[in-house]
């Protein structure tokens, strides 16, 4: 099983900043890594898929990087609606694994 | 719209079963795989399972390889996971996800707002 791990666990941060959020495979996963927002109490939602193709709808504030081990989300300018959590997913082997999840709170 | 809307959480006793359903709308459902991840309270998302779009072949997490089922009825629009054998530990919200094409495909695109599950005495 691949595990994701993601940094930081949290990460504080003021409105209108940039946010960079990494996250690491135990092993290459090529650019098949997805990126996920979750507000409280609603389903997660898809960001970015091939590391860095925004999903239907997401902002261009939001781009993704990276390849084989090493990812990282960056959110260009933080507006008040992108204080979440952010899932990592790595979609290139079985089992499919999540990171353990970075949240962004307001600084 | 793409729609996905779960059913059947509920509180069970451990050692119990339960069998959750997504009804998916807005898309041609035989043509994606499909799957469910869950969330214990307080923790992260853990994938559960998925099924191919055809329902020939399935994938499970450790947590769940032989006491989780999935399968599918595209007729219905409607996928399953079957639970047997359940502990505290299932205790979660489930949501129902449908797997994106591109690339390599299997990252999840659309959700469900997740049903509970409660395994307690």
């Amino acid at each position: 099983e691949i595990v994701m791990t993601q940094s930081p666990a949290t990460l504080s941060v003021s409105p209108g900043e940039r946010a960079t959020l990494s996250c690491r495979a135990s092993q290459s996963v090529s650019s098949n890594l997805a990126w996920y927002q979750q507000k409280p109490g609603q389903a997660p939602r898809l960001l970015l898929y091939g590391a860095s193709t925004r999903a239907t709808g997401i902002p261009a504030r939001f781009s993704g990087s990276g390849s084989g081990t090493e990812f990282t989300l960056t959110i260009s300018s933080l507006q008040s609606e992108d204080f979440a959590v952010y899932y990592c997913q790595q979609n290139n082997n079985w089992p499919l694994t999540f990171g353990q999840g970075t949240k962004v709170e307001i600084k | 719209e793409v729609q996905l809307l779960e059913s059947g959480g509920a509180l069970v006793q451990p050692g119990g079963s339960l069998r959750l359903s997504c009804a998916a709308s807005g898309f041609t459902f035989s043509n994606y795989p499909m799957s469910w991840v869950r969330q214990a309270p307080g923790k992260g998302l853990e994938w559960v399972s998925a099924i191919t779009a055809s329902g020939a072949t399935t994938y499970f997490a450790d947590s769940g390889r032989g006491r989780f089922t999935i399968s599918r009825d595209n007729s219905k629009n409607t996928f399953y996971l079957q639970m047997n054998s359940l502990t505290a530990e299932d205790t979660a919200v489930y949501y129902c996800a449908r797997n994106g094409l591109v690339g390599a495909g299997d990252y999840l695109d659309y959700w469900g707002q997740g049903t509970l599950v409660t395994v307690s005495s």
